[in-house]
């Protein structure tokens, strides 16, 4: 089956300037994650989806990340304005329900973005 | 709130010798999931291995086994028969089983190198 895919791999910003990625999750799984991977830590969920709706969103900084995901599928995640400790990898990942014992999530390669 | 700690930054192995790279965490709660996840420079998280808490019988994944010890709240990985393959960064992750959310916590990665 395919992966999970994130584009764009790589992007280069001056603060205040606003970014997107978008990530398009395993066919026919219902749960969306965007962790954060900041250089040298481990990474940090961001945002759990279920379907379209969302599940946990408690470390997103809402002040200037929002994320969407409509029609349950692809995701969108958006941050305006940048920051520069928003230089980061942003991780994608599904997995196919939300069963904490079974559950096995799939990552994507990560989308690294640096702000200047 | 749960922690997970990984106090070796950086391990080395020879090829073909075994390494454990340690990892302990802090929970109030008597149930839950521990993970060893692998990232290699391509930057995608790989699942290597996974504990269920309630488990006393250690996992074990061809060349990847877990010492789960749960008193001491420490849950080492061992690579035996170490490949140049396995160079990468591991990290371990605490999930708890409440609620609809199923948030990895990640310690901060240790990068282990593989010498030929």
């Amino acid at each position: 089956e395919a992966g999970v895919a994130q584009s764009p791999r790589y992007k280069i910003i001056e603060k205040r300037q606003s970014v997107a990625f978008w990530c398009n999750p395993i066919s026919g799984h219902a749960t969306l994650y965007w962790y954060q991977q900041i250089l040298g830590q481990g990474p940090k969920l961001l945002i759990q989806f279920q379907n379209n709706g969302v599940v946990d969103d408690s470390q997103l900084p809402k002040d200037r990340f929002s994320a969407e995901r409509l029609k349950g599928v692809d995701s969108t995640l958006k941050i305006q304005p940048a920051k520069l400790e928003d230089s980061a990898v942003y991780l994608c990942a599904s997995s196919p329900r939300v069963d904490p014992g079974a559950n096995v999530l799939t990552f994507g390669a990560g989308s690294r973005l640096t702000v200047l | 709130a749960q922690t997970v700690t990984q106090s070796q930054p950086e391990m080395s192995v020879q090829e073909a010798e075994t390494v454990t790279l340690s990892c302990t965490y802090d929970t109030s709660e008597s149930d839950y999931y521990l993970f060893w996840y692998k990232q290699p420079p391509s930057r995608q998280m790989i699942l290597v291995i996974r504990q269920e808490a309630y488990k006393q019988q250690n996992a074990t994944e061809n060349r990847f086994s877990v010492n789960f010890q749960k008193a001491a709240k420490s849950f080492s990985l061992k690579i035996s028969d170490s490949q140049l393959g396995d160079a990468a960064m591991y990290f371990c992750a605490y999930r708890s089983p409440r609620g609809n959310t199923d948030k990895l916590i990640f310690g901060t990665g240790t990068r282990l190198q593989v010498f030929p």
